[in-house]
């Protein structure tokens, strides 16, 4: 099973921050968080991922909070092509990443 | 220069047919795996291989065989075809194992369906 508990959907206006929040209050001391999205049915695509520190790339930043129990994607300007379903996941050991039902984030203009 | 491919997009087939999925990476990945997303959008794993070796096997049905006949391919034969195989097909690679910061890119998937 999932590691994570994200909302089920969320909606953004074109231009404005897209704030992912996702729960992991079980996620162990090595277990790292990945981000992924998939864009209408195409294969997932990976964003960022962090253990402790947070993280930023050119498509997001990631930020955990101390406890490591929780973590938000945010994407900084969101434009319509960013719809997708984005998917929290926890890495378990030997390499499997679990997805949950990921959070539908829909970029309205 | 595409990543990850997958052979065929589309698969329509009948029941009770075998067939298979073909994916290649030019990444120079070590590792090499095979998800499948049902009705529902639920991805799951199915298996991955690390330089020809099998190193996960979850609970998918032996009609299904993985075969990497090099570290670059990892192809997806499926026996027997039913109802209920009917799901898109995404294969991924990873440089190592898949372990710690290893990231998984994924290929654009194969969807079938059987009727």
């Amino acid at each position: 099973d999932a590691k994570t508990t994200q909302p089920p959907s969320m909606d953004c206006a074109e231009g404005r921050a897209a704030n992912l929040p996702c729960n992991h209050s079980t996620i162990s001391g090595n277990e790292y968080v990945y981000w992924y999205r998939q864009i209408h049915s195409q294969g997932p695509q990976y964003i960022i991922h962090g253990l402790k520190n947070n993280e930023t790339n050119e498509m997001a930043s990631l930020i955990i909070t101390e406890d490591r129990k929780s973590s938000t994607l945010i994407l900084p300007h969101a434009t319509l092509r960013d719809t997708a379903v984005y998917y929290c996941i926890v890495r378990v050991g030997g390499g499997k990443l679990i997805f949950g039902q990921g959070t539908e984030l829909s970029v309205k203009p | 220069d595409t990543a990850v491919s997958q052979t065929p997009k589309y698969l329509v087939t009948q029941m009770g047919n075998d067939k298979s999925i073909k994916c290649e990476q030019n990444l120079g990945h070590d590792t090499m795996y095979w998800y499948k997303q049902d009705s529902k959008k639920f991805l799951k794993i199915m298996f991955s291989y690390n330089n020809k070796e099998l190193i996960i096997n979850e609970t998918v049905p032996n009609r299904f065989s993985p075969k990497s006949p090099d570290k670059a391919h990892l192809n997806l034969h499926i026996n027997s075809l039913e109802l209920g195989d009917s799901a898109v097909y995404f294969c991924a690679s990873s440089r190592l194992r898949g372990e710690g910061t290893d990231t998984q890119y994924f290929g654009p998937g194969t969807r079938l369906t059987v009727l």
